[in-house]
């Protein structure tokens, strides 16, 4: 079974400057994660979708990020404008369902940095 | 709101010795409890996780959990460590009315030969 997928793996870009990440959960999960991996911490949830609906995206900062998942399968991060402050590594997970129960199937990450 | 203490921020050991590995959360409801580990140059994935029943959760590589609800807690152990265990772990908490996953900082455990 392929897990779950993100590209790039690396990315550094100068602050003001736009990014974006994409992932590819397991085939049949309906439920994606989006989180945020400061050095030194561990990940936070940015944002959740449920198909192509958003069910949680309290954490997101959404004056400079956004997410999509239009087809209800892969989805994109974006950040415009990047600060210093988003250097971290953005992780993608899929569960099967939206439970609190079910695993959450991590991908390798996007390992950002904003100089 | 949900939190996760893992006090332990490195931990050392020689092979063969046994580990254990803090996780205190705060949560006012029903929780469901994970460990996550990452070895490097992998991905994040699960160790083992409770939500209900027998409060000693056993997982893979021969990890296992207790968890102590009167002490808040959900510490992990391993009788005997092995080299292949270096690792990142982490604890994570959910729960009912707050599916959301809060992790704590992580613990970085390396095994000397």
């Amino acid at each position: 079974e392929a897990g779950v997928a993100q590209s790039p793996r690396y990315k550094i870009i100068e602050k003001r400057q736009s990014v974006a990440f994409w992932c590819n959960p397991i085939s049949g999960h309906a439920t994606l994660y989006w989180y945020q991996q400061i050095l030194g911490q561990g990940p936070k949830l940015l944002i959740q979708f449920q198909n192509n609906g958003v069910v949680d995206d309290s954490q997101l900062p959404k004056d400079r990020f956004s997410a999509e998942r239009l087809k209800g399968v892969d989805s994109t991060l974006k950040i415009q404008p990047a600060k210093l402050e988003d250097s971290a590594v953005y992780l993608c997970a899929s569960s099967l369902r939206d439970s609190a129960t079910d695993t959450q199937y991590f991908g390798p990450g996007t390992r950002l940095t904003v100089l | 709101a949900q939190s996760v203490s893992q006090h332990n921020h490195h931990v050392i050991l020689s092979e063969a010795a046994s580990l254990e590995l803090g996780c205190n959360y705060s949560y006012g409801g029903t929780v469901n409890l994970f460990w996550y580990v990452q070895y490097p140059g992998q991905h994040l994935q699960l160790l083992l996780k409770y939500f209900s029943g027998d409060p000693l959760v056993k997982g893979i590589k021969g990890f296992e959990a207790e968890f102590i609800k009167s002490k808040f807690s959900f510490n992990l152990r391993k009788p005997s460590v092995q080299w292949s265990d270096t690792a990142e772990y982490f604890c994570a908490v959910n729960g009912f009315g707050n599916e959301k996953l809060t992790f704590g900082t992580g613990t970085r455990l390396t095994i000397i030969p």
